[in-house]
């Protein structure tokens, strides 16, 4: 067990560009989901995958935000046109089942930051 | 909807002394509650959880917390506070349709020697 990985830790780029993030799951986990905290704040669900399927998203994504599971095991975050208030931390985590009262184990996510 | 409230944005406790870092939640049904620690610029770290069962809950690195269904409370304790527990810490319940978590604003824990 390698635990949930992310790449890459830090991100800064300029506003108006396209950032994307990857997040590899613990292999045996097919639940992913992904969420965004920010300064002084818990974490807020964006999307969650069962294997490849995306089965709900928040209306925190906008359409700029696009997720992707392809093959059920590692999971992209893209962003689009990226703006200032789009800088948080991007937190990505995985699970067994939904009827596993396991928790989620979460990775060190991704810190974007838009100059 | 579901919630969760953590009413105190920072705790200070003596090394030594217990700590409680408090949590309300607001849920139809029976809830899954959980507690998380994070440390600077990482993840979140699953401390313990409450699905059913005994009310007191015994977790990791000698926390444990207590569920209060007359109070809809689930706050996290430990008799004897470490420097190294000074971290942000918080409470969530978890969606049973979708599993996903709905996280208070968290609570710093401040632990002076």
């Amino acid at each position: 067990d390698t635990g949930v990985s992310q790449d890459p830790r830090h991100k800064i780029t300029k506003r108006g560009q396209n950032v994307t993030f990857r997040c590899d799951p613990i292999s045996e986990h097919n639940r992913l989901y992904w969420y965004r905290q920010t300064l002084g704040q818990g974490p807020e669900f964006l999307t969650y995958f069962q294997n490849e399927a995306q089965l709900e998203k928040s209306r925190l994504l906008s359409d700029r935000f696009s997720a992707e599971r392809p093959k059920g095991s590692f999971s992209t975050l893209e962003i689009q046109r990226t703006e200032q208030g789009d800088s948080a931390m991007y937190l990505c985590a995985s699970s067994l089942e939904l009827d596993s009262d396991q928790p989620q184990h979460f990775g060190d996510g991704t810190r974007l930051s838009i100059l | 909807a579901q919630s969760v409230a953590q009413p105190e944005d920072q705790v200070n406790v003596a090394e030594g002394n217990p700590l409680t870092v408090k949590c309300t939640y607001s849920v139809s049904g029976n809830p899954y509650l959980f507690w998380y620690v994070q440390y600077p610029n990482r993840g979140l770290q699953f401390l313990l959880k409450y699905i059913t069962g005994d009310n007191l809950v015994k977790g990791s690195y000698g926390f444990e917390a207590e569920f209060n269904k007359s109070q809809t409370s689930f706050h996290l304790k430990k008799p004897s506070a470490l420097v190294s527990d000074s971290a942000l810490y918080f409470c969530a319940v978890r969606d049973k349709s979708t599993g996903k978590l709905i996280f208070g604003q968290g609570t710093t824990l401040q632990v002076k020697p």
